[in-house]
């Protein structure tokens, strides 16, 4: 099956704790997205990668850090720098040259 | 002013009618929409994407694209219970734009919507 995952599901951290949230996609997508949903408000852009080995700030970078050494992959940290991290993360998708993004399951951070 | 706003709700309807979801936005240099439906607990799912002004329908889906007046809207007809969501609008800007927003979405805060039997 084509598709993102994500994992885990979910994850519990303590505060002062860096933590690694997975993102692979089988789609063949050039570009991978990192956003953080909030109760009640929409989705706002961490990083972004339009090609391997290259990748882009979004609205709210400060406190995260991300790779992307291959394709397929683009994991986003938590660091203990994030005043606020406990939020649901959603990693997206989308082919080069079409409009479209498609999302991953999302994976729920709550910090202790 | 919010880049992308949107009524939050909740929007109620009964089953059978018709659900309006309404969303402006502020940048002229917007070239493509996208509404998502988004069920309790679960990722957003893209159901309707327009990029020319005027009307595009998929099934009970009809999205309405005005972009004199910054102004694009979901309709569902014939709503069923299970349309019950929050339903996220997202704009992207024109990629000839300049800076680094090539692909970027940005999203409005999302419309609960309810459809009771």
């Amino acid at each position: 099956d084509g598709g993102i995952t994500q994992s885990p599901k979910y994850l519990f951290r303590k505060e002062g704790q860096n933590v690694t949230l997975s993102c692979e996609q089988n789609l063949n997508h050039d570009a991978m997205y990192w956003y953080r949903q909030d109760p009640g408000q929409g989705l706002r852009l961490i990083y972004y990668s339009q090609i391997v080995n290259d990748f882009q700030k979004g609205d709210i970078a400060e406190g995260y850090s991300v790779s992307r050494e291959k394709k397929e992959s683009f994991p986003l940290t938590v660091t203990s720098a994030q005043k606020n991290p406990t939020a649901f993360y959603l990693c997206a998708s989308r082919q080069g040259g079409d409009n479209e993004q498609f999302f991953g399951p999302g994976t729920r951070l709550t910090v202790l | 002013q919010k880049e992308v706003e949107q009524n939050s709700g909740p929007l109620s309807v009964p089953e059978g009618a018709i659900a309006s979801l309404n969303c402006t936005y502020s940048d002229r240099g917007s070239q493509s929409f996208f509404w998502y439906r988004q069920y309790s607990g679960k990722s957003p799912e893209l159901i309707m994407s327009i990029y020319s002004n005027g009307d595009k329908e998929d099934g009970r889906f009809t999205a309405q694209l005005n972009k004199a007046s910054q102004y694009v809207s979901l309709l569902i007809r014939d709503s069923q219970p299970s349309d019950s969501a929050t339903y996220l609008c997202a704009v992207k800007l024109d990629p000839n734009a300049g800076g680094t927003s090539y692909g970027k979405l940005t999203f409005g805060q999302g419309t609960i919507l309810t459809v009771h039997p």
